[in-house]
């Protein structure tokens, strides 16, 4: 199947400071990927969709000021979390579509904590 | 994107088969079932999806009733790597949307 690399897998962070977390697709183009976040034995909750060269489409509650997504390109999307919280440390998870095919594929997933 | 009903736990010894099933008595004529697997601290890993023929790859076999109002995924014979959270969805492919996570099948594989 396709490959989708999230980077870094792990990351700490110091409140206030921002953080960005990078995903990619590796061997094919992604057209539309999706940023989600997992609380600990919770299920994955989607935070937003960006096409490429679009602005992002953020779910009810998200709030697009602090959580940053760039779709510069058809193989890179960014999420930058803004003024990190201890409450913004979970699991977040990237997924990607493209062209070709009915499949989307899923990153890694990275894991921030902000103390 | 219709709605699925998953049994929020089962277990399976090892080497035996796996039968997880799912409900989706909602779903709609151009909507398929997907399953993914999510181990723990893992992103979700792609299983096997169908429209309303069995489907079968390396990893499972994917069994739709005719009137495409449940399915059930089966591994085979499970191993102690196959221990994770199951989840079936259906959606519109190539639709733009996206995969929303119910709350999924967490099986345990056992000795």
């Amino acid at each position: 199947g396709a490959v989708v690399s999230q980077h870094p897998s792990r990351v700490i962070c110091k409140s206030g400071t921002s953080v960005k977390i990078e995903c990619r697709s590796l061997d094919f183009q992604a057209t539309t990927m999706f940023w989600y976040r997992q609380f600990p034995k919770q299920s994955l909750m989607l935070m937003a969709t960006s096409n490429e060269g679009s602005k992002a489409t953020y779910e009810q509650g998200v709030e697009k000021d602090k959580f940053l997504i760039n779709h510069a390109s058809l193989t890179l999307s960014t999420l930058t979390v803004t003024s990190a919280h201890p409450e913004d440390s979970s699991f977040y998870i990237c997924s990607a579509t493209g062209t070709f095919g009915n499949t989307i594929y899923f990153g890694e997933g990275s894991w921030l904590t902000v103390v | 994107d219709a709605k699925t009903t998953q049994p929020p736990s089962m277990d399976c010894a090892e080497g035996r088969a796996a039968n997880l099933p799912c409900n989706h008595s909602t779903i709609s004529g151009n909507e398929y079932v997907y399953w993914y697997r999510q181990i723990h601290s893992q992103g979700p890993q792609y299983i096997i999806h169908g429209l309303k023929n069995n489907e079968t790859n390396e990893m499972a076999s994917l069994i739709i009733t005719e009137d495409r109002k449940s399915s059930t995924l089966i591994l085979p014979h499970a191993t102690l790597r196959d221990t994770a959270v199951y989840y079936c969805i259906v959606i519109i492919t190539n639709s733009g949307y996206a995969l929303n996570f119910g709350k999924g099948t967490s099986l345990l594989v056992t000795p």
